[in-house]
């Protein structure tokens, strides 16, 4: 099976700040990865697929970048909504797998 | 508006059985696969099945192989989760999510649906 190592495990920021969510595959997935954003009591939402293209109705303050092993989530300007927990998925093979998650809270 | 909509949890007893439904409306859902997603309290997720558009092909992984079974109903836009010899670790929400291909990441997600495994 393929590991996803996602870190940090938790995140505190400011409004207006720039965040960084890792996430890194046990080996190639050849950017068979997707983001998730999940907000508390809620199911989680696609935000990213393919490493980095943007899923409809996503704001643009949002991307994604890596290749091979190492994949990444920026948001920019982070907004008081984007207070949640954000996953990484592998679905280059079977089984899939998720990173254990990065909750992210405001300073 | 792509929409699923699970139902069927509840609390069981170890050992029991319980069958989850997804209702799917707003895209075609014969072209789709269709996949359950578990999420326990305060962890993270976890895939759990897939079926795909037309039901002849089935994947799970280790932990529910042989335990659970995934099947679709394509004129009902219906998918189910079937549930066989419940363990406490099977406590968990769970969700139904849309993949368009094979290998594909889950673009649309059901609002979940509690099951609690408890003696």
């Amino acid at each position: 099976d393929i590991q996803m190592t996602q870190s940090p495990a938790s995140l505190s920021a400011s409004l207006g700040e720039t965040v960084t969510i890792e996430c890194r595959a046990s080996e190639d997935i050849y950017n068979g990865l997707a983001w998730y954003q999940q907000k508390p009591g809620k199911s989680p939402q696609l935000l990213i697929y393919n490493a980095n293209s943007l899923h409809t109705g996503v704001p643009s303050r949002f991307s994604g970048s890596g290749s091979g092993t190492q994949y990444s989530l920026k948001i920019n300007s982070l907004q008081s909504e984007d207070v949640a927990s954000y996953f990484c998925q592998q679905y280059y093979d079977y089984p899939y797998t998720f990173g254990a998650g990065t909750k992210l809270e405001l300073k | 508006e792509v929409q699923l909509v699970e139902s069927g949890g509840g609390l069981v007893q170890p050992g029991s059985p319980l069958k989850l439904s997804c209702a799917a409306s707003g895209f075609t859902f014969s072209s789709n696969w269709l996949n359950w997603i578990r999420q326990a309290p305060g962890k993270g997720l976890e895939w759990v099945a897939s079926i795909n558009p037309d039901g002849s092909s089935t994947y799970y992984p280790d932990t529910v192989k042989g335990r659970f079974v995934v099947s679709k109903d394509n004129a009902k836009n219906t998918g189910y989760l079937q549930m066989n010899n419940l363990r406490s670790e099977d406590t968990a929400m769970y969700y139904c999510a849309r993949t368009r291909y094979y290998g594909y990441y889950f673009d649309y997600w059901g609002q979940g649906v509690m099951v609690t495994v408890s003696s």
